[in-house]
């Protein structure tokens, strides 16, 4: 069983409009949580990292919350652009005694149409 | 920031061939490695982790006698897809980790094999 989940498989939102990814996890114990955007043909990339004892974090319009007690995390994306249009990817990564092994979701696709 | 340098980004090759793909860390040490698999629309599917200076660790199901890795240097891995047939074209990933328990995952932008 995945360790990961993701949800939605995928969603379809106008330009403009905001919208909230989300990520849960069963991996323990728990070093940190990244979220990445893959675009079409391309490697995925960072978009934040969090930790532990961090409940949110931004970049930009992407704003990401994290909470460990019930594990899990959100992406929020404000005021949505088409180049938004992409894979978005969730990792987990565990502690020391797991190797800080990686466990990813298998993503959100996202579409924004004008 | 970190970057991960993956090359060829396009590769057509004949059937039976070999195709070697790079993976270069440009500015860290890269202790650990990751291949992956790509499908349309689909996520990632990890193939091998692959340590510096020691044998990669292969998923269940990847034939490590086809999908050849070697990671002999801290900022390169190769992979190199033996006997190519149609059904290994796909895109393939690499990523790159440094040592540290927050170091981050970096890609490289992919390569998009086609077997002829």
């Amino acid at each position: 069983k995945n360790q990961v989940e993701q949800s939605p498989q995928s969603l379809i939102i106008l330009e403009g409009k905001n919208c909230t990814l989300q990520c849960n996890y069963t991996v323990s114990p728990f070093s940190n949580l990244r979220w990445y955007k893959q675009d079409t043909g391309r490697g995925p990339v960072s978009l934040t990292i969090m930790t532990f004892s961090e409940n949110t974090k931004s970049n930009g319009r992407y704003t990401a919350t994290l909470d460990a007690d019930t594990k899990q995390s959100s992406l929020h994306i404000t005021a949505s652009q088409l180049s938004d249009s992409a894979s978005y990817i969730c990792v987990v990564s565990a502690g020391s005694n797991s190797g800080y092994a990686l466990n990813f979701g298998k993503g959100t696709s996202l579409l924004v149409t004008p | 920031g970190a970057v991960v340098s993956q090359h060829p980004s396009r590769v057509i090759c004949k059937s039976g061939t070999s195709v070697k793909i790079e993976c270069r860390s440009l500015d860290f040490q890269a202790t650990t490695m990751f291949w992956y698999r790509q499908f349309p629309k689909k996520s990632l599917m990890l193939m091998a982790t692959s340590n510096e200076g020691s044998k990669a660790t292969y998923e269940q199901g990847v034939e490590k006698d086809k999908f050849l890795i070697n990671h002999a240097s801290l900022t390169l891995s190769t992979l190199t897809v033996t006997s190519a047939h149609p059904e290994d074209s796909s895109f393939y990933i690499c990523s790159a980790r440094a040592r540290g328990m927050n170091s981050p995952l970096h890609f490289g932008n992919g390569t998009r094999l086609t077997v002829t």
